[in-house]
């Protein structure tokens, strides 16, 4: 058990510049999790993939946002013409929800790429 | 909406002392409650859970919370403090139907020696 990886860990951009995050869930993880914190706050979801379908998507922040997984293993988060708003720490979390509630299921997160916005 | 409120954005303990981080729900219905931990540069960890089972949760670390419907809170406590409990702990919430988790705002532990 190699633990949830995200990369990069950092990223610096320009406003308007395009960025691309990705995550490595655990190996046997069929769902995966999107989130964002800003500083001083706590995560705020903003997607999820069971396998390769992304079943909830409504929480994505902007039509900037979208997030694939096309193979039901890693996943990208990309965010387009990035704001100064979009500074954050984007985490990342996987779950196998085998022999409990899926609602209650207990997410393994990632260390985050946390991305600053010039 | 459902919500979590977590009271004092920071708790200071001495070594040994009692450890207690307050959670406060907000619901109409029967909720689930999470408390996990975020060491610097580290992803978030669980804790515990509480998942209706029994109100009296006991997690990782030395940690419990108690859920007291009553009160609508999850508080969470330890006996003893570690220097290693310093970090921020944050309560989530969710409900069935597969609603996303929703994190309050965190309460950094700091532990004096």
């Amino acid at each position: 058990d190699t633990g949830v990886s995200q990369d990069p860990r950092h990223k610096i951009t320009k406003r308007g510049q395009n960025v691309t995050f990705r995550c490595d869930p655990i190996s046997e993880h069929n769902r995966l999790y999107w989130y964002r914190q800003t500083l001083g706050q706590g995560p705020e979801f903003l997607t999820y993939f069971q396998n390769e379908a992304q079943l909830e998507k409504s929480r994505l922040l902007s039509d900037r946002f979208s997030a694939e997984r096309p193979k039901g293993s890693f996943s990208t988060l990309e965010i387009q013409r990035t704001e100064q708003g979009d500074s954050a720490m984007y985490l990342c979390a996987s779950s196998f929800p085998h022999g409990q509630l899926e609602v209650t299921d207990t997410q393994y997160f990632g260390p985050g790429t946390r991305l600053t916005v010039l | 909406a459902q919500s979590v409120t977590q009271l004092g954005s920071h708790v200071s303990v001495s070594e040994g002392a009692l450890v207690l981080l307050r959670c406060n729900y907000s619901s109409s219905v029967p909720p689930y409650l999470f408390w996990y931990v975020q060491y610097p540069n580290q992803g978030l960890q669980l804790l515990l859970k509480y998942t209706s089972a029994a109100t009296l949760v006991k997690g990782i670390n030395g940690f419990e919370a108690e859920f007291k419907k009553s009160e609508t809170s999850f508080h969470l406590t330890k006996p003893s403090a570690h220097m290693s409990d310093a970090a921020e702990y944050f309560c989530a919430v969710t409900f069935s139907g597969n609603t996303p988790r929703v994190f309050g705002k965190g309460t950094r532990l700091s532990v004096i020696a």
